[in-house]
């Protein structure tokens, strides 16, 4: 079945630098896309999420793009800090009436070395 | 304050002794949801509530059972538990369109 991938399982950086994870995904009906921080021993929190009707979305430190025409998902996180050390997962959602089924890529282990 | 609570956190039980895990929320959310979530498999969505006895199977419903009786709760239900059920599960809330909120997970062993 159709799924959400991603790029590269591990991604190690030096504090201060920049971060980039990718994703990328199949369904091209998907509408809606989330990125989630998972931290040892707690539960996926949100971070920033993209509708398919926008490029590019904004948050503090962080910024998600989305590349429609090559399935593309990516999230930068800036002057990446040690706090920043988790497991980050994609999720798709195809919106409508089935906005309820998220599907989520394997996740990539971001390691901040101070 | 905005909870999504999981009983029990922990969990070990045998082979087909039935039992219940919790999820209760709130947020007046809509949407509820349960996912396991296994080494190098990620999370996969199990069941799915987009309201009060409204239920849609998701990715790996096969074992489980859930019920959506009233707004807040959305219990799962194993009635014969497995050894290949043994997993981190999660329940989420949330709304039409926006993010998913997930509780602090629920790590069950079955022997």
């Amino acid at each position: 079945g159709e799924s959400v991938g991603l790029h590269l399982p591990t991604l190690s950086v030096q504090e201060g630098d920049n971060s980039i994870i990718n994703c990328a995904y199949s369904n091209s009906a998907s509408d809606y896309f989330i990125w989630y921080k998972q931290e040892s021993g707690k539960g996926p929190q949100f971070i920033i999420d993209i509708r398919s009707n926008m490029d590019k979305r904004q948050g503090q430190r962080v910024t998600v793009l989305l590349n429609k025409t090559v399935k593309h998902l990516s999230l930068q996180i800036a002057a990446t800090q040690p706090g920043d050390s988790a497991v980050y997962f994609c999720a798709e959602n195809i919106g409508g009436t089935s906005y309820g089924k998220l599907t989520f890529g394997q996740g990539t282990i971001l390691t901040v070395h101070p | 304050e905005a909870q999504v609570t999981q009983n029990p956190r922990y969990l070990i039980t045998v082979t087909g002794k039935k039992l219940t895990v919790t999820c209760s929320q709130n947020m007046n959310h809509e949407y509820m949801s349960w996912y396991r979530q296994d080494p190098g498999l990620g999370l996969r969505q199990i069941y799915y509530s987009m309201n009060v006895e409204v239920t849609d199977k998701g990715d790996v419903p096969e074992g489980y059972k859930v019920s959506r009786k009233e707004k807040r709760n959305f219990p799962l239900i194993l009635e014969s538990p497995s050894p290949n059920q043994t997993s981190l599960y999660f329940c989420a809330t949330g709304q039409r369109n926006t993010e998913a909120f997930f509780g602090q997970g629920t790590r069950l062993t079955v022997v």
